[in-house]
């Protein structure tokens, strides 16, 4: 089967940084995505990755190694607005959107 | 009105009521889902509509049936539910060429409480 792994929740302090992690099993790759929903909003698109490496943008990187079945999502400069959760999901072989349960990520002041 | 829009954001229905949810979508997109958000699972694909021929999981009970008059409205009738329908329903719209591209653009959902 499909199976997409993440921390459930993590913990963060004001101006720190945070790296959500994302593992995948998956039938054929065709790109990974990151969402950031707030709590009762829309989740919204952060990034993409299809190729390996490092993907920056402003206070948010996010990673690929497809050998390894690998991403992870780095906030630096936490602000309490970064209170979310945060979705992986990957594109598989059939273009179908495959989701993982999501982080919830608390930023403590 | 800009992006996705949903109504209502809120919506409490006995097991023996029919009732719809709204979706219209501003973005001239031509791809529309619905999707099931349930507390602590994955976001649960139910429906998409993709240059008006419609695809759904297999998994999702026919009391739930969807219709896509155009390519910016989508609804989903809602008859005979079960409190484990209770959830977070989200419509999402992109625009695809030949392969789905992956980035949707979701709307704020509706909350449904069903006893």
């Amino acid at each position: 089967g499909q199976n997409i792994d993440q921390p459930t929740e993590m913990t963060a302090t004001e101006g720190a940084i945070v790296q959500i992690n994302c593992t995948y099993q998956t039938s054929g790759f065709n790109g990974l995505f990151w969402y950031q929903q707030h709590a009762g909003e829309a989740p919204t698109f952060l990034s993409y990755n299809v190729l390996d490496g490092l993907e920056e943008k402003g206070r948010f990187s996010s990673f690929l190694s497809r050998s390894k079945g690998y991403s992870y999502l780095l906030l630096k400069e936490l602000q309490m607005k970064d209170s979310a959760s945060y979705l992986c999901a990957v594109l598989d072989s059939n273009y179908q959107l495959i989701w993982g349960a999501g982080t919830k990520l608390i930023i403590k002041p | 009105e800009t992006g996705v829009t949903q109504t209502p954001r809120h919506l409490v229905m006995g097991m023996t009521n029919k009732k719809s949810l709204k979706c219209e979508q501003h973005l001239g997109h031509n791809a529309m889902y619905w999707y099931k958000q349930s507390a602590k699972k994955p976001l649960e694909l139910m429906f998409v509509y993709n240059f008006k021929e419609q695809t759904e999981n297999n998994s999702v009970p026919s009391r739930f049936s969807p219709e896509c008059p155009n390519s910016s409205h989508l609804f989903l009738h809602l008859h005979t539910l079960q409190p484990e329908d209770s959830a977070l329903y989200l419509c999402a719209s992109s625009q695809e060429g030949e392969r789905v591209s992956g980035e949707q653009y979701f709307g704020p959902g509706t909350r449904l409480t069903v006893t």
